[in-house]
């Protein structure tokens, strides 16, 4: 699977929206782009995956370049609630043989 | 759906004793996985299963430690004899094809 390079944290203020960015220059045709947050002392949250199209949730909005080099998550507005791990990985789509792996994410922290 | 259930949430134990932590996934899902979090190492895949066989467990640490699935709706991890450094909290995922990962709240040992 292809690595990723994420900023070790990032601050955001409430209400504003928050950009995480990640970069994955080495992603291959078949990778996709998943995106994980883990708010303290609970377990890993999917959030969102794409594969070259933007994507859009409830949650959240992925934003992938043409080249598939590098991807934005963006929460619009951010709460206090959104403080937490975020996890940019690339992997190629679920089959047997693969599974997620963590690297050390960012750390987003929002404030009032 | 009450989502990935693991058991116990909190166990401490004393070194050399034996440690068994439980797995409920969600029902339909495919796939199931056991990380441990550390704050040095921070997220790691153990071992993973696809529709009840073990695909990789080269995570696993050592041979103290084995994990099985007898059914889709049941997995353990059992470690044997345990150690203080394998105090961590461990979580369970389940998955069903490309949708993203649903993870437990996790199992926290403590190895005094």
């Amino acid at each position: 699977d292809a690595k990723t390079t994420q900023p070790p944290s990032m601050d955001c203020a409430e209400g504003r929206a928050a950009n995480l960015p990640c970069n994955h220059s080495t992603i291959s045709g078949n990778e996709y782009v998943y995106w994980y947050r883990q708010i303290h002392s609970q377990g890993p949250q999917y959030i969102i995956h794409g594969l070259k199209n933007n994507e859009t949730n409830e949650m959240a909005s992925l934003i992938i370049t043409e080249d598939r080099k590098s991807s934005t998550l963006i929460l619009p507005h951010a709460t206090l609630r959104d403080t937490a791990v975020y996890y940019c990985i690339v992997r190629v789509a679920h089959q047997a043989g693969t599974a997620l792996i963590f690297g050390k994410g960012t750390t987003l922290s929002v404030s009032s | 759906d009450a989502g990935v259930i693991q058991s116990p949430r909190h166990e401490v134990t004393e070194m050399g004793q034996e440690v068994t932590l439980r797995c409920k996934p969600i029902s339909g899902h495919n796939s199931l996985f056991w990380y441990r979090q550390t704050m040095m190492r921070g997220l790691e895949l153990l071992i993973y299963f696809n529709n009840n066989v073990p695909i990789d467990d080269s995570g696993m640490p050592e041979d103290r430690f084995s994990a099985k699935m007898p059914n889709a709706s049941f997995s353990t991890l059992k470690i044997q004899p345990s150690e203080p450094r394998d105090s961590a909290v461990y979580f369970c995922a389940s998955s069903f094809a490309v949708e993203g990962y649903t993870f437990g709240s996790g199992t926290r040992l403590t190895v005094v």
